[in-house]
């Protein structure tokens, strides 16, 4: 099955950096997610990577690392707005779909 | 942009009761999803279709069913609730997107439904 991992939750100051960690098993890895959740509200998608690197979108960024089965979220530049949950998702390929299984989720609290 | 929407933000039935959940997507999305999400235990794949007719069964399917007569549509079926089912109910529709260089299948995710059994 697939294992994956990231703090419960967070807490950073506004206009500062956070990095949110991720790890995971998988067998049969095929591309790795991030997704923004505020309370009450429906995930969206943030970022993807399936190659070794970081990949930047303006105060967001992530990097992947395959040989060590982990990932971050890079949120700069704070702001309150960013108050969410963060949920890493892989892509299994072994499974033969398009399935993502999801991490329990990161809660950022950003404050003043 | 994509949009999918679900029939409810909010329902509360009684054990026993037969519930059905909708989902529909205006962007001609091959595949569609059914997750629910709880504390501690995150997102869990419920069913997932990729295309009319055709259903696959996700990580917890017990209790659950499906149906998807049209591309745009995707119900969820709870034949007969339980409090155990208690839950917020996610649908996600995906399409190939290029992302970063690369296509990759993006889930996009309606607003849910956060279902009570009494």
């Amino acid at each position: 099955g697939q294992n994956i991992d990231q703090p419960t939750e967070m807490t950073a100051t506004e206009g500062a950096i956070v990095q949110i960690n991720c790890t995971y098993q998988t067998s049969g890895f095929n591309g790795l997610f991030w997704y923004q959740q505020h309370a009450g509200e429906a995930p969206t998608f943030l970022s993807y990577n399936v190659l070794d690197g970081l990949e930047e979108k303006g105060r967001f960024s992530s990097f992947l690392s395959r040989s060590k089965g982990y990932s971050y979220l890079l949120l700069k530049e704070l702001q309150m707005k960013d108050s969410a949950s963060y949920l890493c998702a892989v892509r299994d390929q072994r499974t033969g779909a398009n399935n993502l299984f999801f991490g329990t989720g990161t809660r950022l609290t950003v404050i003043p | 942009d994509v949009k999918v929407t679900q029939s409810s933000r909010y329902l509360v039935k009684r054990t026993g009761e037969k519930v059905f959940l909708e989902c529909v997507q205006d962007m001609d999305h091959e595949n569609m999803f059914w997750y629910r999400q709880d504390p501690g235990l995150g997102l869990r794949l419920i069913y997932f279709s990729y295309d009319v007719k055709m259903k696959e069964k996700g990580d917890i399917p017990e209790g659950y069913s499906v149906s998807r007569e049209k591309k745009e549509r995707f119900s969820l079926i709870l034949e007969s609730a339980s409090t155990n089912q208690t839950s917020m109910y996610l649908c996600a529709s995906s399409a190939e997107v290029l992302t970063s260089g690369t296509f990759t299948d993006t889930q996009y995710f309606g607003p849910g439904t956060r279902l009570t059994v009494l």
